[in-house]
Protein backbone atom coordinates (compact mmCIF):
# COMPACT_ATOMS: atom_id res chain seq x y z
CA UNK A 1 0.00 0.00 0.00
CA UNK A 2 0.60 3.92 -0.02
CA UNK A 3 2.07 5.85 3.25
CA UNK A 4 4.44 8.90 4.06
CA UNK A 5 6.52 8.93 6.48
CA UNK A 6 7.77 12.08 8.49
CA UNK A 7 10.17 13.11 10.94
CA UNK A 8 8.27 13.76 14.53
CA UNK A 9 8.36 17.61 15.56
CA UNK A 10 8.47 20.05 16.54
CA UNK A 11 11.64 21.27 15.16
CA UNK A 12 13.25 24.33 16.42
CA UNK A 13 15.66 26.39 14.88
CA UNK A 14 17.23 29.74 14.74
CA UNK A 15 16.95 32.45 12.25
CA UNK A 16 19.26 31.86 9.52
CA UNK A 17 19.63 28.09 9.97
CA UNK A 18 19.80 24.84 7.39
CA UNK A 19 16.40 23.03 7.66
CA UNK A 20 15.86 19.24 6.54
CA UNK A 21 12.83 17.72 7.35
CA UNK A 22 13.43 13.87 6.40
CA UNK A 23 9.81 12.07 4.51
CA UNK A 24 10.53 8.47 3.16
CA UNK A 25 7.39 6.72 1.11
CA UNK A 26 5.90 3.09 0.02
CA UNK A 27 3.85 3.29 -2.71
CA UNK A 28 3.25 0.96 -5.63
CA UNK A 29 4.73 1.89 -9.24
CA UNK A 30 6.05 5.84 -9.17
CA UNK A 31 4.01 8.19 -7.41
CA UNK A 32 3.90 11.91 -7.34
CA UNK A 33 5.37 13.32 -4.54
CA UNK A 34 4.22 17.06 -2.52
CA UNK A 35 4.74 19.01 0.40
CA UNK A 36 1.98 21.13 1.97
CA UNK A 37 2.68 23.83 4.31
CA UNK A 38 0.17 25.34 6.78
CA UNK A 39 0.43 28.54 8.30
CA UNK A 40 -0.93 29.39 11.62
CA UNK A 41 -4.58 29.84 10.77
CA UNK A 42 -4.79 28.96 7.21
CA UNK A 43 -5.14 26.52 5.17
CA UNK A 44 -2.98 23.81 3.75
CA UNK A 45 -1.13 25.45 0.78
CA UNK A 46 0.51 23.42 -1.92
CA UNK A 47 4.85 23.92 -1.34
CA UNK A 48 6.24 21.95 -4.38
CA UNK A 49 6.01 19.06 -6.06
CA UNK A 50 7.93 16.51 -8.10
CA UNK A 51 5.95 13.99 -10.76
CA UNK A 52 8.88 11.74 -11.50
CA UNK A 53 12.51 10.20 -9.68
CA UNK A 54 15.32 12.66 -9.84
CA UNK A 55 12.92 15.77 -10.27
CA UNK A 56 13.72 18.49 -8.05
CA UNK A 57 10.75 20.64 -7.06
CA UNK A 58 11.87 24.18 -5.26
CA UNK A 59 9.76 27.30 -3.94
CA UNK A 60 10.31 30.28 -1.78
CA UNK A 61 13.91 28.96 -0.96
CA UNK A 62 12.89 24.92 -0.13
CA UNK A 63 13.68 22.39 -2.02
CA UNK A 64 13.39 18.26 -1.76
CA UNK A 65 14.37 15.99 -4.61
CA UNK A 66 12.45 12.84 -5.28
CA UNK A 67 14.94 10.20 -4.50
CA UNK A 68 13.59 6.38 -5.91
CA UNK A 69 16.60 4.36 -4.72
CA UNK A 70 16.04 5.55 -1.21
CA UNK A 71 12.18 6.17 -1.70
CA UNK A 72 13.04 9.59 0.04
CA UNK A 73 11.36 13.89 -0.98
CA UNK A 74 13.39 15.10 2.49
CA UNK A 75 12.38 19.23 2.63
CA UNK A 76 15.83 21.16 2.52
CA UNK A 77 16.03 25.20 2.79
CA UNK A 78 19.52 26.54 3.55
CA UNK A 79 18.41 29.67 5.80
CA UNK A 80 15.53 29.73 7.15
CA UNK A 81 13.04 32.81 8.41
CA UNK A 82 10.71 33.27 11.13
CA UNK A 83 8.39 33.56 8.54
CA UNK A 84 9.47 29.66 7.98
CA UNK A 85 7.44 29.04 10.94
CA UNK A 86 4.40 26.55 9.76
CA UNK A 87 3.51 22.60 10.03
CA UNK A 88 5.08 21.28 6.57
CA UNK A 89 2.79 18.09 5.69
CA UNK A 90 4.82 15.17 2.92
CA UNK A 91 2.33 13.72 0.73
CA UNK A 92 1.87 11.30 -2.28
CA UNK A 93 -0.77 10.51 -5.17
CA UNK A 94 -0.19 6.56 -5.97
CA UNK A 95 0.18 6.29 -9.55
CA UNK A 96 -2.58 3.61 -9.31
CA UNK A 97 -4.56 6.45 -8.17
CA UNK A 98 -4.00 9.76 -7.93
CA UNK A 99 -7.46 10.83 -6.55
CA UNK A 100 -6.23 9.85 -3.00
CA UNK A 101 -3.69 11.50 -1.28
CA UNK A 102 -1.77 10.15 1.47
CA UNK A 103 0.10 12.85 3.78
CA UNK A 104 2.17 12.20 6.72
CA UNK A 105 1.55 13.43 10.12
CA UNK A 106 3.44 16.84 9.92
CA UNK A 107 6.40 18.15 11.25
CA UNK A 108 5.98 21.47 12.90
CA UNK A 109 8.80 23.95 12.44
CA UNK A 110 9.53 27.07 14.99
CA UNK A 111 11.92 29.88 13.77
CA UNK A 112 13.02 31.84 16.52
CA UNK A 113 14.55 35.24 15.81
CA UNK B 1 -14.45 31.73 -6.23
CA UNK B 2 -10.63 32.51 -6.11
CA UNK B 3 -10.10 30.18 -3.70
CA UNK B 4 -11.81 26.54 -1.92
CA UNK B 5 -14.30 27.86 0.66
CA UNK B 6 -15.61 26.60 4.04
CA UNK B 7 -18.10 27.09 5.82
CA UNK B 8 -18.73 27.60 8.89
CA UNK B 9 -15.12 27.84 9.80
CA UNK B 10 -15.75 26.50 13.18
CA UNK B 11 -19.22 24.23 14.58
CA UNK B 12 -19.57 22.91 18.20
CA UNK B 13 -22.47 20.83 18.23
CA UNK B 14 -23.84 18.71 20.88
CA UNK B 15 -22.92 14.82 20.76
CA UNK B 16 -25.78 13.20 19.07
CA UNK B 17 -26.72 15.98 16.68
CA UNK B 18 -26.46 16.27 13.10
CA UNK B 19 -24.11 18.61 11.47
CA UNK B 20 -23.81 20.05 7.86
CA UNK B 21 -20.12 21.14 6.59
CA UNK B 22 -20.09 23.15 3.22
CA UNK B 23 -17.60 23.34 0.66
CA UNK B 24 -17.41 25.76 -2.22
CA UNK B 25 -14.56 24.47 -4.59
CA UNK B 26 -12.73 26.65 -6.97
CA UNK B 27 -14.45 27.73 -10.00
CA UNK B 28 -13.76 25.51 -13.01
CA UNK B 29 -12.39 22.33 -10.85
CA UNK B 30 -13.92 19.35 -11.61
CA UNK B 31 -12.71 17.30 -8.38
CA UNK B 32 -13.40 17.72 -4.86
CA UNK B 33 -12.06 15.59 -1.98
CA UNK B 34 -13.20 15.99 1.43
CA UNK B 35 -10.39 15.15 4.60
CA UNK B 36 -9.95 15.28 7.97
CA UNK B 37 -7.21 16.39 10.22
CA UNK B 38 -7.63 15.16 13.92
CA UNK B 39 -5.26 16.68 16.41
CA UNK B 40 -1.89 15.84 16.15
CA UNK B 41 -2.68 13.61 13.22
CA UNK B 42 -1.82 13.58 9.70
CA UNK B 43 -4.75 14.34 6.99
CA UNK B 44 -7.36 11.08 6.34
CA UNK B 45 -9.08 10.50 3.26
CA UNK B 46 -12.92 10.80 3.70
CA UNK B 47 -14.40 10.93 0.20
CA UNK B 48 -13.65 11.70 -3.39
CA UNK B 49 -15.87 13.43 -6.17
CA UNK B 50 -14.94 13.74 -10.00
CA UNK B 51 -17.05 14.99 -12.16
CA UNK B 52 -20.47 13.35 -13.08
CA UNK B 53 -18.61 10.02 -11.69
CA UNK B 54 -19.55 7.71 -8.71
CA UNK B 55 -17.76 9.10 -5.48
CA UNK B 56 -15.13 7.20 -4.10
CA UNK B 57 -16.59 7.02 -0.46
CA UNK B 58 -13.57 4.73 0.74
CA UNK B 59 -12.59 6.79 3.85
CA UNK B 60 -15.24 7.55 4.77
CA UNK B 61 -15.35 5.84 8.48
CA UNK B 62 -18.93 4.85 9.78
CA UNK B 63 -22.34 4.62 7.82
CA UNK B 64 -22.96 8.08 9.94
CA UNK B 65 -20.91 10.02 7.02
CA UNK B 66 -22.13 11.00 3.89
CA UNK B 67 -21.12 13.81 1.00
CA UNK B 68 -22.84 14.98 -1.90
CA UNK B 69 -22.34 17.30 -4.47
CA UNK B 70 -24.97 18.56 -6.45
CA UNK B 71 -24.23 20.33 -9.90
CA UNK B 72 -20.99 19.35 -10.20
CA UNK B 73 -20.13 22.20 -7.24
CA UNK B 74 -20.62 23.04 -4.18
CA UNK B 75 -20.41 19.76 -2.40
CA UNK B 76 -21.78 18.88 1.74
CA UNK B 77 -20.57 16.56 4.35
CA UNK B 78 -23.01 15.53 6.74
CA UNK B 79 -22.32 13.94 9.83
CA UNK B 80 -25.07 12.30 11.56
CA UNK B 81 -25.41 11.59 15.50
CA UNK B 82 -22.47 13.05 15.96
CA UNK B 83 -19.93 11.90 18.42
CA UNK B 84 -16.81 13.20 20.65
CA UNK B 85 -14.57 11.43 18.29
CA UNK B 86 -16.04 13.13 15.22
CA UNK B 87 -14.06 16.35 16.59
CA UNK B 88 -11.59 18.00 13.95
CA UNK B 89 -10.98 19.88 11.37
CA UNK B 90 -12.75 19.37 8.37
CA UNK B 91 -10.74 20.06 4.85
CA UNK B 92 -11.98 20.04 1.65
CA UNK B 93 -9.97 20.46 -1.53
CA UNK B 94 -10.66 20.97 -4.93
CA UNK B 95 -8.65 20.32 -8.07
CA UNK B 96 -8.21 20.24 -12.37
CA UNK B 97 -9.23 16.77 -13.08
CA UNK B 98 -7.27 14.30 -11.35
CA UNK B 99 -4.57 15.32 -8.55
CA UNK B 100 -1.97 14.50 -9.50
CA UNK B 101 -0.65 18.33 -9.80
CA UNK B 102 -1.77 18.73 -6.42
CA UNK B 103 -4.99 20.34 -4.58
CA UNK B 104 -6.03 23.84 -3.19
CA UNK B 105 -7.35 23.28 0.11
CA UNK B 106 -10.15 25.23 2.12
CA UNK B 107 -9.46 26.83 5.11
CA UNK B 108 -11.09 24.14 7.27
CA UNK B 109 -14.17 23.42 9.64
CA UNK B 110 -12.99 23.06 12.62
CA UNK B 111 -15.75 20.88 14.57
CA UNK B 112 -15.85 20.52 18.30
CA UNK B 113 -18.18 17.69 19.45
CA UNK B 114 -19.18 18.54 23.54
Amino acid sequence: GNSVTQMEGPVTLSEEAFLTINCTYTATGYPSLFWYVQYPGEGLQLLLKATKADDKGSNKGFEATYRKETTSFHLEKGSVQVSDSAVYFCALSGHDNFNKFYFGSGTKLNVKP
Amino acid sequence: GAGVSQSPSNKVTEKGKDVELRCDPISGHTALYWYRQSLGQGLEFLIYFQGNSAPDKSGLPSDRFSAERTGGSVSTLTIQRTQQEDSAVYLCASSMRQGQRGYTFGSGTRLTVV
